[in-house]
């Protein structure tokens, strides 16, 4: 069973602080993605990653950069927190596909409070 | 532009009822479409997706090209269908996903 783990449940920061969270899945899937959960809005995708050390911006890549060095692990870096960014983010994966989309597996998320 | 749509915010319905949960989405291709569910307290998890026309805990949904529809439904509601669901369509790689609808089924 494909495991998703995101390192912390819940997170309080202050503004202009810079604040990691970081992903981390056990089955080699190629393909990570950082979305954000909110009441009313949904699921907004943040960034993605489809290999080592390559990214894709999302709908709403602003305030927000990614880094993955290793296939296993990827990190969502708010650069200068603010309240606006106090969400529920969720890591997904997916293996890679060429013929058509793989679901994505969730963590359980991790609740960020901005204050 | 690609969008998925679900006009229900909030769906309250007895137990043994019908339930149908809408979707549409805005795509010019192919569409993949995958409905998700979030129980309380748990992940969010796949319940189905189009291309596998399976019926998973009693759902099922059908594509429907005409209307862009991908309406999930199931004959029965039960106590514990009570959840989060989300209409999900595939865009390259990722997903991209509606707002939402919360399923409440009340004895």
């Amino acid at each position: 069973d494909v495991k998703v783990t995101q390192s912390s449940r819940y997170l309080v920061k202050r503004t202009g602080e810079k604040v990691f969270l970081e992903c981390v899945q056990d089955m080699d899937h190629e393909n990570m993605f950082w979305y954000r959960q909110d009441p009313g809005l949904g699921l907004r995708l943040i960034y993605f990653s489809y290999d080592v050390k390559m990214k894709e911006k999302g709908d709403i890549p602003e305030g927000y950069s990614v880094s993955r060095e290793k296939k296993e692990r990827f990190s969502l870096i708010l650069e200068s927190a603010s309240t606006n960014q106090t969400s529920m983010y969720l890591c997904a994966s997916s293996p890679a596909s060429s013929s058509y989309n793989s679901p994505l597996h969730f963590g359980n998320g991790t609740r960020l409070t901005v204050t | 532009a690609q969008r998925v749509t679900q006009p229900e915010k909030l769906l309250s319905v007895f137990k043994g009822a019908p339930v149908e949960l809408k979707c549409n989405y805005s795509y010019s291709g192919s569409p993949e479409l995958f409905w998700y569910v979030q129980y309380s307290r748990q992940r969010l998890q796949l319940l189905l997706r189009h291309i596998s026309r399976e019926s998973i805990k009693g759902f099922t949904a059908d594509l429907n090209k005409g209307e862009t529809s991908f309406h999930l439904k199931k004959p029965f509601a039960q106590e514990e269908d009570s959840a989060m669901y989300y209409c999900a369509l595939g865009r390259g790689t990722a997903l991209i996903f509606g707002k939402g609808t919360t399923l409440s089924v009340s004895s």
